[in-house]
C-alpha cells in the first residue's frame, strides 16, 4: 500500500510554454501533498506544501506565479510550470502525507523529468 | 534554520563490507530523523526512522541510533549486497515545521561483487 504516482515520468517542452505535472495517492487518502525539486546530484529542495481545497504553502524564493499548485481532492495534486524557461528543467518529486500526526510518514512518487528546450 | 549534512559520494564498497554513511544535523528542539533510500528509476522510500534521542531505526539489516549529544544519526549496514546500490538520503523533520523534510544532499552508494 501507500503508492504515489506521477505522469508524466518525463517531458520535454519549448521555452514560453506551461507544463503541468500530476501527483496522485494510489491507494490512499492524502491530506498534505509537496513538491520538491531535485537538481543533478543535489538535494530534494522543498518548493510548496499543499492541503486539499486551500492555497498552498509556498517556500521562501519560489515563485507561486510560476509554478501554480492545486490540490483538487484528497488523491490528486497538480504541479503547472507556467511560461516555462531552461531555468526550470529539473526533477520535480511529488509526496503525499496520510494523517494528520507530527511524524506522519510521506510517501514519495518517482518523479518527473522536465526538459525545457 | 534546520540542515542534514552527509558524506559526499560516491562510496563504493565490495559485497560483504561494512558500511557507514555519516550524518550530522541542525536544528531547533527534537527533530524526527529519517534515512530514505532511492533505487535507480525509482522513487524515494522511508528505510528507518527515529523519534527521539537513543531511538534506534532498523530495516533490512540497515540501522541508525539517534544521538543528541552529537546531533547524528549515522546510517550502518554490517554486510552490504549488490542490491543495496542506491542513493541514501538522511532527513529531519521538526516537529514545529508541519512535516516538512529537510534533506541532505544524497550519498551514493555503489556495490560491487
Amino acid at each position: 500500500g501507500a503508492v504515489v504516482s506521477q505522469h508524466p515520468s518525463w517531458v520535454i517542452c519549448k521555452s514560453g510554454t506551461s507544463v503541468k505535472i500530476e501527483c496522485r495517492s494510489l491507494d490512499f487518502q492524502a491530506t498534505t501533498m509537496f513538491w520538491y525539486r531535485q537538481f543533478p546530484k543535489q538535494s530534494l529542495m522543498l518548493m510548496a506544501t499543499s492541503n486539499e481545497g486551500s492555497k498552498a504553502t509556498y517556500e521562501q524564493g519560489v515563485e507561486k506565479d510560476k509554478f501554480l499548485i492545486n490540490h483538487a481532492s484528497l488523491t490528486l495534486s497538480t504541479l503547472t510550470v507556467t511560461s516555462a524557461h531552461p531555468e526550470d528543467s529539473s526533477f520535480y518529486i511529488c509526496s503525499a502525507q496520510r494523517g494528520d500526526y507530527a511524524i506522519s510518514e510521506q510517501y514519495f512518487g518517482p518523479g518527473t523529468r522536465l526538459t525545457v528546450t | 534554520g534546520n540542515s542534514v549534512t552527509q558524506m559526499e559520494g560516491p562510496v563504493t564498497l565490495s559485497e560483504e563490507a561494512f558500511l557507514t554513511i555519516n550524518c550530522t544535523y541542525t536544528a531547533t528542539g527534537y527533530p524526527s530523523l529519517f534515512w530514505y533510500v532511492q533505487y535507480p528509476g525509482e522513487g524515494l522510500q522511508l528505510l528507518l526512522k527515529a523519534t527521539k534521542a537513543d531511538d534506534k531505526g532498523s530495516n533490512k539489516g540497515f540501522e541508525a541510533t539517534y544521538r543528541k549529544e552529537t546531533t547524528s544519526f549515522h546510517l550502518e549496514k554490517g554486510s552490504v549486497q549488490v542490491s543495496d546500490s542506491a542513493v541514501y538520503f538522511c532527513a529531519l523533520s521538526g516537529r514545529g515545521g508541519g512535516n516538512k523534510l529537510t534533506f541532505g544532499t544524497g550519498t551514493q552508494l555503489k556495490v560491487e561483487l
